[in-house]
């Protein structure tokens, strides 16, 4: 099974600086199908970023994804009121698909 | 637009079994995979295991493995999937979704499970 480790598990941020989320996975994350959500409370979680780097539809272009094999990064280049949230990475390239722990992006 | 209407929460007492279900819309039902994830109360996401409708075929999570049953109904497009012999442990939402590959695309609203005596 591959665990996920977020970092950190708490970012204290301030609206329009630049936000840097780490995920790092215990072995290689085959062909890069690795994933980004976004969740609010008491929401459902929303897909930001797939294989690593591609933004889903209609996800702002201030998030971007990048990495491979075992380091994964998403960045948020300018946050906005909206965007202070939970954020969770899976790895969905082997079975069992598995969730990193998350990191709390709070103001 | 793709749709995944899931059942409504539940409450159960310990040793008893849930069935929830996911009801889905706007596209082909048999050609994508649909996945269940669980969240507990203030805690992250937790990958439960994986349906092909198509088939059937079926790829559990070994935490859940001889507890979960995932299943399907082709003639109403709606996956369910039924935990048995539950323990508090197991009071979360639980949430169906299903992606262009294995990732979490689309989403259910969730169903909250309370497992309590």
């Amino acid at each position: 099974e591959i665990v996920l480790t977020q970092s950190p598990g708490t970012l204290s941020l301030s609206p329009g600086e630049r936000a840097t989320l780490s995920c790092r996975a215990s072995q290689s994350v085959s062909s890069s199908y690795l994933a980004w959500y976004q969740q609010k409370p008491g929401q459902a979680p929303t897909l930001l970023i797939y294989i690593a780097s591609n933004r889903a539809t209609g996800i702002p272009d201030r998030f971007s994804g990048s990495g491979s094999g075992t380091d994964f990064t998403l960045t948020i280049s300018r946050l906005e009121p909206e965007d202070f949230a939970v954020y969770y990475c899976q790895q969905y390239g082997s079975s069992p698909l598995t969730f990193g722990g998350g990191t709390k992006v709070e103001i | 637009q793709v749709q995944l209407v899931q059942s409504g929460a539940e409450v159960k007492k310990p040793g008893a079994s849930v069935k929830v279900s996911c009801k889905a819309s706007g596209y082909t039902f048999s050609s994508y995979y649909m996945q269940w994830v669980r969240q507990a109360p203030g805690q992250g996401l937790e990958w439960m295991g994986i349906i092909n409708p198509s088939g059937g075929s079926t790829n559990y999570a070994q935490k859940f493995q001889g507890r979960v049953t995932m299943t399907r109904d082709t003639s109403t497009s709606t996956v369910y999937m039924e935990v048995s012999s539950l323990r508090s442990e197991d009071t979360a939402v639980y949430y169906c979704a299903r992606g262009l590959g294995w990732e979490c695309r689309y989403w259910g609203q969730g169903t909250l499970v309370t497992v309590s005596s």
